[in-house]
């Protein structure tokens, strides 16, 4: 299986920061890569699909970039409803398999 | 609305049976592959099956495969997953995600809030 691996896995941060967060697989996955938010108790949400596709109704302060084995999701000016926990996951192969997950929490 | 909503989670002992169901609305069910992801609590996200829009093709992760059956009933709108020999590490928040084609693809755009497994004696 394809390991994910995330980075940082807390991430400290305040309204109106400039955050990223990192995710590395175990081999290459051309841009096959999807990053989610998710907070306890409620649906998780696609945000970003093949690495850098912005998915409709998601605000355009979210970003991702990255081929191959090394992908980022930034944040530019962070929003209250912001802070939770954001995982990446490969769709190259199966099974599809996700990151630990970066919880993304107030200072 | 568009919308997952799961159903069927309990306390269950070791070893017995179990059966989650997926409803889903606002969106044309027959159309699109079906997944269920698990996350053990405070751990991360688990695929654990995948059914294509007419059944034709399924998937599971080893960690289930012949203990866990993917189905659905297209005229229903929902999708299922039966669970036998259940064990302790089957623990978690089972969530019922949707694909975005017909055939297995392996990302999730649309997900339900889960419903809870706990395996124990």
């Amino acid at each position: 299986d394809i390991q994910m691996t995330q980075s940082p896995a807390s991430l400290p941060a305040s309204v109106g920061d400039r955050v990223t967060i990192t995710c590395r697989a175990s081999e290459t996955i051309s841009t096959f890569l999807n990053w989610y938010h998710h907070k306890p108790g409620r649906a998780p949400k696609l945000l970003i699909s093949a690495a850098s596709t912005l998915q409709s109704g998601v605000p355009s302060r979210f970003s991702g970039s990255g081929s191959g084995t090394d992908f980022t999701l930034t944040i530019t000016g962070l929003q209250p409803e912001d802070f939770a926990i954001y995982y990446c996951q490969q769709s190259y192969t199966t099974p599809p398999t996700f990151g630990q997950g970066t919880k993304l929490e107030i200072k | 609305e568009v919308q997952l909503v799961e159903s069927g989670g309990d306390l269950v002992q070791p070893g017995r049976s179990l059966r989650l169901s997926c409803a889903a609305s606002g969106y044309s069910f027959e159309e699109y592959a079906m997944h269920w992801v698990r996350q053990v609590p405070g751990n991360g996200l688990e695929w654990v099956s995948g059914i294509s829009w007419n059944s034709g093709d399924i998937a599971y992760a080893d960690s289930v495969k012949g203990r866990f059956t993917i189905s659905r009933d297209n005229a229903k709108d929902s999708l299922y997953l039966e669970m036998d020999t259940l064990r302790t590490d089957d623990t978690a928040f089972y969530y019922c995600a949707k694909g975005d084609t017909k055939g297995l693809d392996w990302f999730f755009d649309l997900w339900g809030r889960g419903t809870l497994v706990t395996v124990s004696s």
